[in-house]
């Protein structure tokens, strides 16, 4: 079965800092890979994604990611958070099929 | 515009007892999927429709679960002989298209379920 595996459970930083979440999943095919964000008392939303070509991809807020294909990794990046970036975050894959799978999420709290 | 809804937010009930979750997609969204989320677990796939071809329904847990599209439009998933274990977030999602993942999937509020 396919997984994905989202290391960091809860992640604090101050403003300011930099910030980068990782992702690994286990599939050795073609993959579509995105990032979600649910900031606290709102819906699931989509961050950024992943499907071909360029594999340094940006998205809101920001944020970019980046596919290493021989790594199986697709971590997220931001170069300076605010308090605003306090969230749950999840990592997600969609291979061969309607299937997504999601990693267990890290939860982000930003220190002002 | 209006987003995906769900109904009832939050729903307790005993043990043994039948539940009932409701979904209104996005109008004119044709793919829609159903999640399970429990604490400190990720998203669990559970279903996924598509149209009117036939449902991928390899995500459900147990013969307990089951689930419709009527019209192609709103989604009821039914728990039976609820457990304690199926005690979760219930998410469902909606895309234009479920084609391999090509299109965003927006996410309803959820239905918190609690089973006693």
């Amino acid at each position: 079965a396919q997984s994905v595996s989202q290391h960091n459970h809860h992640v604090i930083l101050s403003e300011a800092a930099s910030l980068e979440l990782g992702c690994n999943y286990s599939y050795g095919g073609t993959v579509n890979l995105f990032w979600y964000v649910q900031y606290p008392g709102q819906h699931l939303q989509l961050l950024l994604k992943y499907f071909s070509g360029d594999p340094l991809v940006k998205g809101i807020k920001g944020f970019e990611a980046e596919f290493i294909k021989s790594k199986f990794s697709f971590n997220l990046r931001k170069p300076s958070v605010q308090w605003s970036d306090t969230a749950e975050y999840f990592c997600a894959v969609n291979a061969a099929g309607n299937q997504f799978y999601f990693g267990t999420g890290t939860s982000l709290t930003v220190i002002p | 515009g209006a987003g995906v809804s769900q109904s009832p937010s939050n729903k307790v009930t005993e043990k043994g007892k039948d539940v009932e979750l409701r979904c209104d997609p996005i109008s004119g969204h044709t793919a829609l999927y159903w999640y399970r989320q429990s604490l400190g677990q990720g998203l669990e796939f559970l279903i996924y429709f598509q149209g009117n071809s036939a449902p991928d329904k390899s995500g459900l847990p147990s013969d307990r679960f089951s689930a419709e599209r009527t019209g192609g439009s709103v989604s009821t998933l039914t728990i039976q002989r609820t457990q304690q274990e199926d005690s979760a977030v219930y998410l469902c999602a909606s895309s234009l298209a479920g084609t391999s993942g090509a299109y965003e999937q927006y996410f309803g509020p959820g239905t918190r379920l609690t089973v006693t």
